[in-house]
């Protein structure tokens, strides 16, 4: 069965230190992977998407992510963030032959520090 | 403005009286879905649609009843709703979702329902 894992529940930083927020699924064929961020009060929005290709995925805020699949990872990275970064992050996976399911892990809640 | 609508936003009611939850979007959107999101648990998938007439059941089904008899509309019914199902609920839609295509997942601004 699909599922997705997110180790980090909370994570605090200040302003311009770096992330890195884990991702770690398991199914047991080819996937698409996808981050998602959800800010106070709102609802989710994409982040950044894996189809195929290229392992490091740019998306938009000046996130990204790199897919390894031998370690079935899609840990999402900033290098410098902001206190708007506030947010919880979501990773979801959808496999190809699960058509129907995308599946979401427990998220990552993070707090900035002005 | 492309965009997924649900409601009501906001709900209180009482254990028994059912209630439904609408959901629409404007992008011809084939595949729909309902999420649960609870504290520590994420969102859990609770009934989708891959088209009109077609639906089956996510991971936490039990409770809930859903339609699509039309392409845009995909409401969430609880007959019965019961203290357990107080949650926040999303309704997202997708063009395409699996294979090689799996779309970006479009959601609505989320119904917080709690049941006393």
């Amino acid at each position: 069965a699909q599922s997705v894992s997110q180790h980090n529940h909370h994570v605090i930083l200040s302003e311009a230190a770096s992330l890195e927020l884990g991702c770690n699924y398991s199914y047991g064929g080819t996937v698409n992977l996808f981050w998602y961020v959800q800010y106070p009060g709102q609802h989710l929005q994409l982040l950044l998407k894996y189809f195929s290709g290229d392992p490091l995925v740019k998306g938009i805020k000046g996130f990204e992510a790199e897919f390894i699949k031998s370690k079935f990872s899609f840990n999402l990275r900033k290098p410098s963030v902001q206190w708007s970064d506030t947010a919880e992050y979501f990773c979801a996976v959808n496999g190809y032959s699960s058509a129907s399911k995308i599946i979401f892990g427990s998220g990552t809640r993070l707090s900035i520090r002005p | 403005e492309a965009q997924v609508t649900q409601n009501p936003r906001y709900l209180i009611t009482v254990t028994g009286k059912k209630l439904t939850v609408t959901c629409s979007q404007n992008m011809n959107h084939e595949y729909m879905s309902w999420y649960r999101q609870d504290p520590g648990l994420g969102l859990r998938q609770i009934y989708y649609s891959m088209n009109v007439e077609v639906t089956d059941k996510g991971d936490v089904p039990e409770g809930y009843k859903v339609s699509r008899k039309e392409k845009r509309n995909f409401p969430l019914i609880l007959e019965s709703p019961s203290p357990n199902q107080t949650s926040l609920y999303f309704c997202a839609s997708s063009f395409e979702v699996g294979g090689g295509r799996a779309g970006e997942l479009f959601f609505g601004e989320g119904s917080r329902l709690t049941v006393l």
